[in-house]
């Protein structure tokens, strides 16, 4: 079955260090995402991508954060100056284009970014 | 704007014991609900999902309702198993602008003891 795939699996950093986590979403789907969740708390909503743009991102996803497909299969988070609250786990996901709201968003493993 | 409140956590039960886990949510227009799981070191797992009122998501022995009289999409399951021990989570998709950003619950612990 195919499957979402991000690496690292684990990232430590120290602050103000940028940072580029790497998602392959599954081949067919063209909506791509990022949500972070922060130890004991929601999955939170970070931003939305499709043909090469942001659809839509969250209050959280500042000027430090930007979004890129720089291949036909990588999908990249990067954080350029990586502050201690940006520690969180953060997950990528993908769906496929019709119907957005009502279709499935897959999930990968998710990377675990520490900032000391 | 929209918002999912689960019960709290965690939720302690014997296997073979009947679950329920609450879930009401607040949204505009008509979302779609999810139930998602994450298992002890794994991402998110898809459990299931309904996109309209009334339509009942099934998988795993797991089952919820969407009811929009109520707001609500409680998860349950008839007879648990000790494999069934994970964080589940809410969710709903779909938002004024149409596009599939997911809103999470805050997630329920589920422990179940052989």
């Amino acid at each position: 079955e195919p499957e979402v795939t991000q690496t690292p699996s684990h990232q430590v950093t120290q602050m103000g260090q940028e940072v580029i986590l790497r998602c392959v979403p599954i081949s067919n789907h063209l909506y791509f995402y990022w949500y972070r969740q922060i130890l004991g708390q929601k999955v939170e909503f970070l931003v939305s991508f499709y043909n090469n743009e942001i659809s839509e991102k969250s209050e959280i996803f500042d000027d430090q954060f930007s979004v890129e497909r720089p291949d036909g299969s990588n999908f990249t988070l990067k954080i350029r100056s990586t502050k201690l609250e940006d520690s969180a786990m953060y997950f990528c996901a993908s769906s496929e284009s019709l119907a957005p709201s009502q279709e499935t968003q897959y999930f990968g493993p998710g990377t675990r970014l520490l900032v000391l | 704007g929209n918002s999912v409140t689960q019960m709290e956590g965690p939720v302690t039960l014997s296997e073979e014991a009947f679950l329920t886990i609450n879930c009401t949510y607040t949204a505009t227009g008509y979302p779609s609900l999810f139930w998602y799981v994450q298992y002890p070191g794994e991402g998110l797992q898809l459990l299931l999902k309904a996109t309209k009122a009334d339509d009942k998501g099934s998988n795993k022995g797991f089952e919820a309702t969407y009811r929009k009289e109520t707001t609500s999409f409680h998860l349950e399951k008839g007879s648990v198993q000790v494999s069934d021990s994970a964080v589940y989570f809410c969710a709903l998709s779909g938002n004024d602008s149409g596009y599939s950003t997911l809103t999470f619950g805050k997630g329920t612990m589920l422990l179940v003891s052989p």
